[in-house]
């Protein structure tokens, strides 16, 4: 397709359970970005990717979150042992050139639910 | 203290007036300056960019920056409904780093 594309657009999970979330960038762009948007609040940064490499991940909240990117196209971001705090959207955002001119085309996010 | 501060609003404009959303950021050594603007239940969209001190304007929308004040402002001019919606305001060091935003404005306009 042309724009970002996020799956799963919807996941609930059972407290402790893994997850992954997928984000399948415009095709070419070679910056890649997860945030985190919690109810009424903006999105929060998460880590960044710059074609396979992993430039920035000062924002993961703790070390049961993990991102790759390993053919810099489709990154996933891991989630083990969700907790009731994980709740929010999960968005991924690309942009076009390597200057990171900040143009993010963002996904239509994943929302995730952790009973 | 967040790198990027706004006012949460709602912010209530009538329709045809002016609205104007502020943002300060903390970090001196940011570079390049966004609004984005995300309707409820949407992903965000970039409206405007801004690198350099001064006004930059784009049809109804006049971003404003003052680096100095480490202040950013947008201006929409001729307010319309459709403008109903919450920006965010997003600040980035250099070309090589991550984006900040702000945690948003609600911006209502009521007809």
């Amino acid at each position: 397709g042309a724009g970002v594309s996020q799956s799963p657009r919807y996941k609930v999970a059972k407290r402790g359970q893994d997850v992954a979330l997928r984000c399948d960038p415009i095709s070419g762009h070679v910056s890649l970005f997860w945030y985190q948007q919690a109810l009424g609040q903006g999105p929060e940064f998460l880590t960044y990717f710059q074609n396979e490499a992993q430039l920035d991940k000062s924002g993961l909240p703790s070390d049961r979150f993990f991102a790759e990117r390993p053919e810099g196209s489709v990154s996933t971001l891991k989630i083990q042992r969700t907790q009731q705090e994980d709740s929010a959207v999960y968005l991924c955002a690309s942009s076009g050139s390597g200057r990171g001119t900040g143009e993010l085309f963002f996904g239509e996010g994943s929302r995730l639910t952790v009973l | 203290q967040k790198e990027v501060e706004q006012n949460s609003g709602p912010l209530s404009v009538p329709e045809g007036a002016i609205a104007s959303l502020n943002c300060t950021y903390s970090d001196r050594g940011s570079q390049s300056f966004f609004w984005y603007r995300q309707y409820s239940g949407k992903s965000p969209e970039l409206i405007m960019f801004i690198y350099s001190n001064g006004d930059k304007e784009d049809g109804r929308f006049t971003a404003q920056l003052n680096k100095a004040s480490q202040y950013v402002s947008l201006l929409i001019r001729d307010s319309q409904p459709s403008d109903s919606a919450t920006y965010l305001c997003a600040a980035q060091r250099s070309s090589a780093s991550k984006i900040i935003f702000g945690s948003g404005t609600r911006l209502s306009i009521r007809p």
